[in-house]
């Protein structure tokens, strides 16, 4: 089945660190871009990095300013996204998205003390 | 600088039909975009991508009711004989240079 699987959200204290993996399966994930995006609650979606299909070429939304990190491991079929520094307005539904036309089912960051 | 404008919302009845519409910004007339929706409480679903020619690639298993097109800087979605199903949220996105940019969406009321 083709399908991308977040996970490593849960509730970090501001200041802490996260990181989320997308786990991808049933196509050629070294084939593709790769993506993340976010949904804070009751607000639409925020593209945040991607980057191209062997990781040389990454771009980020001005706003993250250095604070996240976009990887990838095609051995593993899996995307990366280390967030430092989080601070409350990070609180969100994290998705990984293949270039755009396939979605993940999304993973929740809260971030609170 | 890209920017994605959309309606906040829009509504129509069941069996009807309903045209949502995205804009960019000036000087991106030629961008493509995708249409994607959000049912409630739902992650985003890939619809279509939309060129500036109106030429569009539909996701797989989208309906046939589902039809993109495109005039000048606009691009369209177009739902005919809408169902229950298809009240959800509706996100434009458009390819910048190396960036990514979210319209803020356009909530779909079927009545």
């Amino acid at each position: 089945e083709v399908q991308l699987v977040e996970s490593g959200g849960g509730l970090v204290q501001p200041g802490g660190s996260l990181r989320l993996s997308c786990a991808a399966s049933g196509f050629t994930f070294s084939n593709y871009w790769m993506n993340w995006v976010r949904q804070a609650p009751g607000q639409g979606l925020e593209w945040l990095a991607n980057l191209n299909e062997r990781g040389s070429e990454i771009h980020y939304v001005d706003s993250l300013k250095g604070r996240f990190t976009i990887s990838r491991d095609n051995a593993k079929n899996s995307l990366y996204l280390q967030m430092n520094s989080l601070r409350a307005e990070d609180t969100a539904v994290y998705y990984c998205t293949r270039s755009f036309d396939l979605w993940g089912q999304g993973t929740l960051v809260t971030v609170s003390s | 600088q890209l920017v994605v404008t959309q309606s906040p919302s829009a509504s129509a009845s069941l069996g009807a039909s309903v045209k949502l519409t995205c804009i960019l910004s000036s000087g991106h007339n030629n961008n493509a975009i995708a249409w994607h929706q959000q049912r409630p409480q739902k992650g985003p679903r890939y619809l279509m991508k939309v060129n500036s020619d109106g030429s569009h690639n539909k996701g797989d298993g989208i309906p046939d009711r589902f039809s993109g097109s495109s005039s000048g800087a606009e691009r369209y979605l177009t739902i005919s004989s809408l169902q229950s199903e298809d009240e959800a949220d509706y996100y434009c996105q458009a390819w910048g240079s190396g960036i990514k940019v979210f319209g803020g969406g356009t909530k779909l009321t079927v009545l």
